[in-house]
């Protein structure tokens, strides 16, 4: 099967810092990457959708400035929070397709994000 | 706006009992997808079904879709203690040349042994 990894499982930081959080298609090449945020029993929202080469595409709400997406390879998304504040405390779910339009996406296992 | 919402929001059974949750949404789709989510963990991929498709199965999930009425539902027959989950439908649906899922608000399943 399709394995996505994430890095880190998660992390504590401080009020004003940036955490860098990754995602990797293990086994497969990735031409499209999600990155979605789930608030504590609560859904899932969608972030923004990167293509690999592409400037990342971000859903109405979500600061680009703030979250930072890189996709430079087929097989790493990086999400970097800039100077993450307590309300970014969340978890960070990633997923991959193989191709734009892909009907699957494989998710990675999420990185838990506690900022103090 | 949330595609997708889902009910119950909780659902507490014994072992061995059948578990029903419903899925409505809003705009037309490609596919409707239902994933797993164990606490504070990732999500699983159960099942996929296609807007031409009107029912399917895997092992002891069975999925139905009702297009007309823009609704799905998931069965887990003979449920087990470890199907203890949060269960979410997504849809699949176009926007330009992309394809996104957007997730139901969830049903939190408690299987009592």
């Amino acid at each position: 099967g399709a394995v996505v990894s994430q890095h880190p499982s998660w992390v504590i930081c401080k009020s004003g810092t940036s955490v860098k959080i990754e995602c990797r298609s293990l086994d497969f090449q990735a031409t499209t990457m999600f990155w979605y945020r789930q608030f504590p029993k609560q859904s899932l929202m969608l972030m923004a959708t990167s293509n690999e080469g592409s400037k990342a595409t971000y859903e109405q709400g979500v600061e680009k400035d703030k979250f930072l997406i890189n996709h430079a390879s087929l097989t790493l998304s990086t999400l970097t929070v800039t100077s993450a504040h307590p309300e970014d405390s969340s978890f960070y779910i990633c997923s991959a397709g193989r191709y734009i339009g892909a009907d699957t996406q494989y998710f990675g296992p999420g990185t838990r994000l506690t900022v103090l | 706006s949330q595609q997708g919402e889902e009910d119950p929001q909780a659902l507490s059974i014994q072992e061995g009992e059948n578990a029903t949750m419903n899925c409505s949404y809003k705009t037309s789709i490609n596919n409707l997808q239902w994933y797993r989510q164990n606490s504070g963990r990732g999500l699983v991929h159960l099942i996929l079904i296609r807007s031409n498709e009107r029912e399917k199965h895997s092992g002891r999930l069975r999925v139905t879709l009702d297009t007309s009425k823009k609704s799905s539902s998931l069965l887990i027959t003979a449920s087990r203690a470890a199907d203890t989950a949060s269960y979410f439908c997504a849809t699949d649906a176009p926007r330009g040349s992309a394809r996104q899922l957007t997730f139901g608000s969830g049903t939190q399943l408690t299987v009592l042994p």
